[in-house]
């Protein structure tokens, strides 16, 4: 039972537009959320977060919405460059045994198209 | 360097033999996870050190997987009587502390396994 779900395994977008990448959860227990960028043969690295008391986070190009109600989050990415061509990870965190522990999703593919 | 790093980048190994990974975390981090990636999947949660201390081994898939930290801050894990399901990117993360409001996990590049 995936508790996180990125059901869009790829995205074609063209430069300068946005780029929507959904992620939906099913624990409500979940009390942070984080997107993380990946690059072929390279480890994940992170790019926002959002707590789950908020419903909105932005950091220049990158904004992330949570609906807590409906258990949906999304990255927006505007404007989409060829750059941020990677695989997008949603993760999502509770405390568990003394850390926060990260449940990912499947990854969704953005291809930025020049 | 700064960041996480893992050797070796990829190992093949014949089925049955016993491997080692090793992460080495960012100085000074407190927190060390390890997790592993299957083709098409995301990193699934495997174990996590709190300094040497191993407080959550529940994501290992069976006996045959061992992880030590034993100074606190090199961190190795072992695979023994490797078996074709163990082929996948092992991660290895790093992060700060507990508890604070900014709990970025930082990832090195991975170890990829593939077992024949």
């Amino acid at each position: 039972d995936q508790q996180v779900k990125q059901n869009s395994p790829s995205l074609s977008v063209q430069e300068g537009r946005i780029s929507i990448l959904n992620c939906d959860y099913t624990n409500s227990m979940f009390d942070y959320f984080l997107w993380y960028k990946k690059y072929p043969a390279e480890g994940p690295t992170f790019l926002i977060s959002i707590s789950s008391i908020k419903d909105k986070n932005e950091d220049g190009r990158f904004t992330v919405f949570l609906n807590k109600s409906a258990k949906h989050l999304s990255l927006h990415i505007v404007p989409s460059q060829p750059g941020d061509s990677a695989v997008y990870f949603c993760a999502a965190s509770a405390v568990q045994r003394g850390t926060y522990k990260y449940i990912f999703g499947t990854g969704t593919r953005l291809k930025v198209l020049a | 360097g700064a960041g996480v790093s893992q050797s070796p980048r990829y190992k093949v190994a014949k089925r049955g033999q016993d491997v080692a990974l090793r992460c080495d975390p960012i100085s000074g981090h407190v927190s060390l996870f390890w997790y592993q990636q299957a083709l098409g999947q995301g990193p699934e949660f495997l174990t996590y050190f709190q300094n040497e201390a191993q407080l959550d081994k529940s994501g290992l898939p069976s006996d045959r997987f061992f992880a030590e930290r034993p100074e606190g801050s090199v961190s190795t894990l072992k695979i023994q009587r490797t078996q074709q399901e163990d082929s996948a990117v092992y991660l290895c993360a790093s992060s700060l502390v507990l508890g604070s409001s900014y709990n970025e996990q930082f990832f090195g590049p991975g170890t990829r396994l593939t077992v024949l």
